[in-house]
């Protein structure tokens, strides 16, 4: 089973700010890794996928980079409505795995 | 407009079983593949197994926790997913989230989820 390990668990940013965030994953997952942005008590909704596509209707301040094993979400300038749990998900091998989340907070 | 609907998430005893159902409108059902994602109280999200459209064999897939206990079934008339849970343990407990799994048959790798439904709650408990 591949394990994602996203970085930090936490992360405390003001409006305005830019974020980064990191997923890690224990073998190569090519580029077949997704981002999601989860709300308190909402779904899950699709941010990213195959590491740096935008999904339809995601903001241009959204963007994903990376390959391999080392991937990164970055939020270029944080809007009230982006403090959430992200989460990343890689589609290479059975069983499909999700990283433990990164909560992005308000400072 | 996408719409995906959960239902018959519930109380139920350990060793009990549960069946949910997910409705779907706004994009076409019986070419899609679906699968359940879940998530515990407080936790992260568990893919918990995916179905294939009928026309690409129907054939599923489930994570190993589930194996076994779970099926994931379909019915293309209702536009409707299911997942029958069957002895079900108190870890199973959490929202079952019903998504619909992108990047099918022809494209490369597995699947990642888009769109998804808001959750059932199912709480395993004596």
């Amino acid at each position: 089973e591949i394990v994602l390990t996203q970085s930090p668990v936490t992360l405390s940013l003001s409006p305005g700010e830019r974020a980064t965030l990191s997923c890690r994953a224990s073998q190569s997952v090519n580029s077949y890794l997704a981002w999601y942005q989860q709300k308190p008590g909402q779904a899950p909704r699709l941010l990213i996928f195959d590491a740096s596509n935008r999904a339809t209707g995601i903001p241009a301040r959204f963007s994903g980079s990376g390959s391999g094993t080392d991937f990164t979400l970055t939020i270029s300038s944080l809007e009230p409505e982006d403090f959430a749990v992200y989460y990343c998900q890689q589609r290479i091998n059975w069983p499909l795995t999700f990283g433990g989340g990164t909560k992005v907070e308000i400072k | 407009e996408v719409q995906v609907v959960e239902s018959g998430g519930g109380l139920v005893e350990p060793g009990g079983s549960l069946r949910l159902s997910c409705a779907v409108s706004g994009f076409t059902f019986t070419d899609a593949w679906m699968s359940w994602v879940r998530q515990a109280p407080g936790k992260g999200l568990e893919w918990v197994g995916r179905i294939k459209s009928r026309t690409d064999g129907e054939t599923t897939e489930y994570a190993a926790p589930v194996k076994g206990r779970f099926t994931i079934s379909r019915d293309d008339s209702k536009n409707t997913l299911y997942l029958q849970m069957n002895s079900l343990q108190t870890e199973d407990t959490g929202v079952y989230y019903c998504t619909r799994s992108q990047c099918g048959r022809g494209c490369p790798g597995l699947n990642w989820f888009d769109p998804w439904g808001q959750g059932t709650l199912v709480t395993v408990s004596s």
